[in-house]
């Protein structure tokens, strides 16, 4: 298994621009989500899925769009990058099992908006 | 909402051990999960324990579990320079929402 695989690894945007950071896991997690990671705040939830077709909010989506079309695949749209939106990305994935509910994270995407 | 306290930053020395603390609110805490980020690299689960536990060892790692006082804590016996990272705690009450602190930087002095 290659668990979480993430997409690009480092990506450097103009104030304006779109892009689309890729998450796939190939372990059949129902859980899929994203989080974003900046020095001293931790990592904060964006967008999390429950399973494919279903997607919802989580602490900071604005400015970010999610889809989840198959249960492999959760991609995070910035449709208008923005230098707040300067962070490093992790997706993560999750199913219920011996160890509760265990995210298994993906190597992350440092992103920076100019 | 619920909340996970952990200090930022500790340092020690090479061999010492390492404490790691963390406070959380949430009573319904079911799983609590120590976490390990290195340097440029993604989380990895590092060690748990259930809430009906007061304690688990793992080679050279404790956790000890307060449940009456919500407080967590990761022992690292003889840390290693490799020890160095940022390690998170977060608690779980049965769902897919698990509440994360903000990670204590852990520097290991040679």
């Amino acid at each position: 298994n290659a668990g979480v695989t993430q997409t690009p690894k480092f990506q450097v945007l103009k104030t304006g621009q779109s892009m689309t950071l890729q998450c796939a896991q190939d372990m059949n997690h129902e859980y899929m989500s994203w989080y974003r990671q900046d020095p001293g705040m931790g990592l904060r939830l964006i967008h999390y899925s429950v399973g494919a077709g279903i997607t919802d909010q989580g602490e900071v989506p604005n400015g970010y769009n999610v889809s989840r079309s198959t249960t492999e695949d959760f991609p995070l749209r910035l449709l208008s990058a923005a230098p707040s939106q300067t962070s490093v990305y992790f997706c993560a994935s999750s199913t219920p099992g011996e160890r509760g509910y265990e995210q298994y994270f993906g190597p992350g995407t440092r992103l920076t908006v100019t | 909402g619920e909340d996970v306290e952990q200090s930022l930053f500790l340092s020690v020395r090479e061999g010492d051990s390492s404490v790691i603390n963390c406070t959380y609110t949430d009573s319904s805490s079911t799983y609590l999960y120590w976490y390990k980020q290195e340097p440029g690299a993604g989380l990895q689960l590092l060690t748990y324990i259930f809430s009906n536990m007061d304690m688990k060892q793992d080679q050279r790692l404790t956790v000890l579990l307060n449940k009456k006082d919500k407080h967590l804590s990761l022992r690292i016996a003889d840390t290693q320079t490799g020890d160095s990272a940022i390690y998170f705690c977060l608690s779980g009450a049965g769902s897919y929402q698990l509440t994360f602190g903000k990670g204590t930087k852990l520097s290991v002095i040679p």
